[in-house]
């Protein structure tokens, strides 16, 4: 079960910049450190930021994130074909006691 | 560094039970500051959490999945195991263990992030 909302796919040309929102609720974003993986296909996902907005170690700073009540933001900035994957996002959710993962976003360079 | 394997039947008929082995090296699974955990993924569609276990054998199971799950932890063995009864064509997936640190606020503790990942397993129910 999805309670984290992703838009299905996000596309942009080189160099551009993508947003991705993931839209939760008071339990879960509102209330919990978020976090964000990138799944490249055939792969298991990896972590690219943790606890709302700080960067894995090896992942460039065009990575950014943000959180804002019981929604957060991946920022692709300078974007690269290697940037073509499936991004979610992740947090706990106090009411369910489970994590939660994002509906998932493929990101898509032009 | 933490590398985490995953080991076990890549085929299950169903209503059997499904027995998985996420093997830990380069690390302490006694470590007391992480859950250990397990996610599936079926073909095309998301992430599902499905547990995790700490250290003194605490659990955690996903809900939605009506008590057909079942964690353990082997500290001498360094590893953790995934059990799933009953199983149906519908848990055909992916299957990826994976560390998560976590973090306690007022003495309630909960995961923060997970990583490391396993390769995964691919296990397909099926007569």
């Amino acid at each position: 079960q999805s309670v984290l909302t992703q838009p299905p796919s996000v596309s942009a040309a080189p160099r551009q910049k993508v947003t991705i929102l993931c839209s939760g609720a008071s339990s879960n974003i509102g209330s919990n450190y978020v976090s964000w993986y990138q799944q490249l296909p055939g792969t298991a996902p990896k972590i690219f930021i943790y606890d709302n907005n700080k960067r894995a170690p090896g992942i460039p700073d065009r990575f950014s994130a943000s959180k804002s009540g019981t929604s957060a933001a991946l920022d692709i900035a300078g974007l690269q074909t290697g940037d073509e994957a499936d991004y979610y996002c992740g947090t706990w959710d106090s009411s369910l006691n489970v994590y939660v993962f994002g509906t998932g976003t493929k990101v898509t360079v032009l | 560094q933490v590398q985490l394997q995953e080991s076990g039947p890549g085929l299950v008929k169903p209503s059997q039970t499904l027995s998985l082995i996420c093997t830990v090296s380069g690390g302490s699974i006694s470590s007391d500051s992480y859950y250990w955990t397990w996610v599936r993924q079926s073909a095309g569609k998301g992430l599902e959490w499905l547990g995790h276990i700490y250290i003194d054998g605490k659990r955690n199971y996903n809900p939605s999945l009506t008590n057909r799950v079942s964690l353990s932890i082997d500290r001498s063995k360094n590893l953790f195991s995934l059990k799933l009864n009953s199983v149906t064509a519908a848990d055909t997936a992916v299957y990826y263990c994976a560390r998560e640190p976590f973090v306690c606020t007022y003495g309630v503790c909960y995961p923060n992030w997970l990583e490391p990942w396993g390769q995964g397993t691919l296990v397909t129910v099926s007569s």
